[in-house]
């Protein structure tokens, strides 16, 4: 099991560019998910995916920042235009279950894409 | 006021010593608690599942859920230099909006050899 792969590790760029995240969930896993982490907020949940389709998006902070699931296998987090504000970790993890289901699924998180604007 | 406080510490002790992460929170909803280890540059990975109150033991490890108080806790005994890393604790409302989870902020543990 390869685990959660998200790419790029890092990403640095500059202010009004756009940036595109990406993330390979668990394979077999149906739910995704796209955390920020900084040390002043420290893990914030942008969006939840149940089977590839949008359940919760009421944490993606502003209109620049948009998510898509083409596929079960495969998701994006977008950020046009990009501001330095918009630094952080950005993190995918992927579980097995759905809305009311048990939680003894756990999330499994990648590694992380360390996002850089200046 | 957040719904979930944690002493972001740093917190040092030395190898072999008990070690205690704690966590406040104020919606009584909660029901599932959990502790994720968090090493760094790396993503966090689950450490302790509990449902509701009680204590739960693995290992070295012993989470405690007293929802009275809204508190729970996070023991590590015999603590190992590889115990170093942030500790974050979350905790889930099952009436909510399905498995969204509300993290603390994390405590920054260094265990000295």
């Amino acid at each position: 099991d390869a685990g959660v792969i998200q790419s790029p590790r890092h990403e640095v760029t500059e202010m009004g560019q756009e940036v595109t995240l990406r993330c390979k969930p668990i394979s077999g896993h149906n739910s995704l998910f796209w955390y920020r982490q900084t040390m002043m907020r420290g893990l914030e949940l942008l969006i939840y995916f149940n089977n590839n389709v949008p359940i919760d998006d009421s944490g993606m902070p502003e209109d620049r920042f948009s998510a898509k699931m083409p596929n079960a296998s495969f998701s994006t987090l977008k950020i046009q235009p990009s501001e330095p504000r918009d630094s952080a970790v950005y993190f995918c993890a992927s579980s097995l279950g759905g809305p009311g289901s048990s939680y003894n699924s756990p999330l499994h998180f990648g590694n992380g894409t360390r996002l850089t604007v200046t | 006021q957040k719904e979930v406080e944690q002493d972001p510490g740093p917190l040092s002790v030395p190898e072999g010593a008990i070690v205690s992460l704690n966590c406040t929170y104020s919606n009584s909803a909660f029901q599932y608690f959990m502790w994720y280890r968090q090493y760094s540059r790396k993503g966090p990975e689950l450490l302790m599942y509990t449902y509701s109150s009680g204590n739960k033991e693995d290992g070295r490890f012993t989470a405690q859920v007293d929802k009275s108080s809204k508190y729970i806790s996070l023991f590590i005994r015999d603590s190992q230099p590889s115990d170093s890393a942030t500790y974050l604790c979350a905790m889930s409302d099952p009436g909510g909006s399905a498995r969204q989870l509300t993290f603390g902020s994390g405590t920054q543990l260094t265990v000295l050899p």
